[in-house]
């Protein structure tokens, strides 16, 4: 069984930085690309970023609004996603999602951790 | 600003018939057929209910059913039930790696 399981999120300060880990079971996850998807209070879905899988190197896409402060990473050997944060804002303030990719659509979700940006 | 327009809410009655419009831009929408839709419930994580415009994974009802004309992809849910009540996110695949999704849309079942 497939499962997404997101940790590290809390409470934190404006402008320090927080590191978020995502363990993946059920599945190899050097084969996948996997994302960060993070929503608001009460607000919609935002894509963070994605990090592609080993056969394509690894490399990774950030969107614009978080370009340069966030930064996503892997341990294959572990099963873990890192999404590195920094340079917080109130902002940043929302529940972050882990998710598989496959092709072009995310078929699996973690339950979420929530981040707080405040001080 | 999301980066795909859908309506705020829509609502219907048991039983009818609902569509959840998804406007993006010749750069996502129109330029791919990699259309997704996620279904959430309130304190629960988004659920994958259609990928690639119309296709629907294994778990998900016939009822719902997907589309796309240009750069507007569109969302039919058939027979409504109570259970459809949520929040429904369209997302397109934007190119480079990149992904974009709507504003998201309540659904309400009267």
């Amino acid at each position: 069984e497939v499962q997404l399981e997101e940790s590290g999120g809390g409470l934190v300060q404006p402008g320090r930085s927080l590191r978020l880990s995502c363990s993946a079971s059920g599945f190899n996850v050097e084969y996948y690309a996997m994302s960060w998807v993070r929503q608001a209070p009460g607000k919609g879905l935002e894509w963070v970023g994605l990090i592609r899988g080993k056969k394509y190197g690894g490399t990774t896409e950030h969107a614009g609004s978080v370009g340069g402060r966030f930064a996503i990473s892997r341990d294959d050997s572990r099963g873990i996603v890192f999404l590195q944060m920094t340079s917080l804002t109130t902002e940043d303030t929302a529940v972050y999602y882990c998710l598989r990719k496959t092709r072009e659509f995310f078929d699996y979700w973690g339950q979420g951790t929530l981040v707080t940006v405040s001080s | 600003q999301p980066a795909l327009t859908q309506p705020a809410s829509v609502s219907g009655s048991p039983g009818q018939s609902i569509t959840i419009s998804c406007t993006g831009t010749s750069y996502d929408i129109g330029n791919y057929n990699f259309v997704s839709w996620y279904q959430q419930h309130p304190g629960k994580a988004p659920k994958l209910i259609i990928y690639d415009v119309n296709q629907r994974p294994s778990g998900t009802s016939d009822r719902l059913s997907g589309s796309k004309s240009g750069n507007t992809a569109s969302l039919t849910i058939s027979g409504l039930q109570s259970e459809d009540e949520a929040h429904y996110y369209c997302c397109s695949y934007a190119g480079g790696g990149f992904s974009v999704f709507g504003g998201g849309t309540k659904l309400t079942v009267l």
